[in-house]
């Protein structure tokens, strides 16, 4: 049993590529997120997936975009990566009966 | 929307010290109230976390309390150690049910000094 999972552990970008963070979940949870964690600022939401199918903005959500693949999957895509992007990125799934939310190893993520 | 404050941003303590970080939040909907810890460069990892219908729940060495009337909780960490030494996030949440919009506040850095 993994828990949740991102790829790519590092990844260095230059402004305006594009890029996509996977995560995926083997807990069989409905609900999935996204966050950012920058310094000082805790984390941040930036979508989430209440269930299979539906997917809702965040705090901060401008800049990127998200696809619930199926149950497992959930992905963060930067279509024009800018240095504001620069962060590390979190995963998170979560069960409907138990709120407690459950992280990934994270993505960092320098923009050059 | 939902805003949470988390005070101090920093703490220094002796090893068997006690610790106490508080939070406050804006929206009185708000009825789950998690807490993370993160160690460096790990994820966060719950600990801790206390519904709105419980005045405080306590967990070996740490306990955490809420009063709804002042929209306040507080983390207390008992006879810390040296492992205590970590950041730990405050969050909030007034999701319907299924799924939560955390909100989480900017974070301590706890130093447990042996």
């Amino acid at each position: 049993n993994a828990g949740v999972t991102q790829t790519p552990k590092f990844q260095v970008l230059k402004t305006g590529q594009s890029m996509t963070l996977q995560c995926a979940q083997d807990m069989n949870h409905n609900s999935m997120y996204w966050y950012r964690q920058d310094p000082g600022m805790g984390l941040r939401l930036i979508y989430y997936s209440a269930s299979e199918g539906t997917t809702d903005k965040g705090e901060v959500p401008n800049g990127y975009n998200v696809s619930r693949l199926n149950k497992r999957e959930f992905s963060l895509r930067l279509e024009s990566a800018a240095p504001s992007q620069t962060s590390v990125y979190f995963c998170a799934s979560s069960d409907p009966r138990v709120e407690t939310q459950y992280f990934g190893p994270g993505t960092r993520l320098l923009v050059l | 929307g939902e805003n949470v404050e988390q005070h101090p941003s920093t703490l220094s303590v002796q090893e068997g010290d006690s610790a106490v970080i508080k939070c406050t939040y804006s929206d009185s909907a708000s009825n789950y109230f998690p807490w993370y810890k993160q160690e460096l460069g790990k994820r966060p990892q719950l600990i801790i976390d206390i519904r709105s219908n419980v005045g405080e729940k306590k967990d070996q060495r740490i306990a955490v309390t809420l009063n709804k009337t002042a929209k306040h909780f507080s983390l207390h960490i008992t006879e810390t150690q040296p492992e205590d030494s970590a950041v730990y996030f405050c969050a909030a949440s007034n999701g319907p049910g299924g799924y939560n919009k955390l909100i989480f506040g900017a974070g301590t850095r706890l130093a447990v000094h042996p």
